[in-house]
């Protein structure tokens, strides 16, 4: 079984609706993020959690917002969706410490906005 | 904040040629490096990393990476290139708290 799954792979939404992302992770770190991934662009972080009460934006959070329910989970919600929204989403998970730069990927979820 | 370029945003090599993917980060203190590989439809896996110490390290898949600080580079570098290769590379840096990627290098391999 993959260490971080991610939840729908893929979605289709329409302008102004709610939508949710969900990443699982079962390697036991605390530290989770969440990207996306645009081409030419790279990856850019959008929210991280270093705990379940630790919560901080990341380099374009703006129109995102995230809730850390357990250490195992990270959810990522777009409250009204727009169009510039289309992108692939990547959730992360790092332990903290001495190797706690080392970040693990899912599979990412692919998000299109009509 | 820290920042990687990664100059190149695509490269063909022929199979069983050499292949050097550039990186050139930008951060005050010593940064912590990675590479990953992309494979089409799938997440980023972990090649290599750089935290300290001997400044060429090795990775999987027969992939190696050389800091230069003076240079500001973590190149990776491969001595011969199969066609399972062919993906994309990004480079990227942690430095307080958040890891910045490169846009990525895409690699295509011919016959």
């Amino acid at each position: 079984d993959a260490d971080v799954t991610q939840t729908p792979r893929n979605r289709i939404t329409k302008t102004g609706k709610r939508i949710m992302l969900e990443c699982s992770q079962t390697k036991g770190h605390d530290r989770m993020y969440w990207y996306r991934q645009d081409p030419g662009l790279g990856l850019r972080l959008i929210y991280y959690s270093f705990d379940v009460k630790d919560i901080n934006k990341g380099e374009i959070s703006d129109g995102y917002s995230v809730s850390r329910q357990a250490q195992a989970k990270f959810s990522l919600s777009l409250e009204s969706a727009i169009p510039n929204q289309t992108a692939l989403y990547f959730c992360a998970t790092s332990d903290a410490g001495r190797n706690g730069e080392t970040q693990y990927f899912g599979p990412g979820t692919r998000l299109l906005v009509l | 904040a820290q920042s990687v370029t990664q100059p190149d945003i695509h490269i063909t090599v022929s199979e069983g040629a050499s292949l050097e993917l550039r990186c050139n980060y930008s951060y005050g203190a010593t940064p912590y490096l990675f590479w990953y590989v992309q494979s089409p439809g799938q997440g980023l896996q972990l090649l290599l990393k750089y935290f300290s110490g001997d400044t060429l390290v090795q990775g999987i898949k027969g992939f190696e990476a050389e800091f230069k600080r003076s240079q500001s580079s973590f190149n990776l570098r491969k001595p011969s290139v199969h066609w399972s290769d062919a993906a994309e590379y990004f480079c990227a840096v942690v430095g307080r708290g958040d890891m910045r990627f490169g846009a990525g290098t895409r690699l295509t391999v011919k016959p």
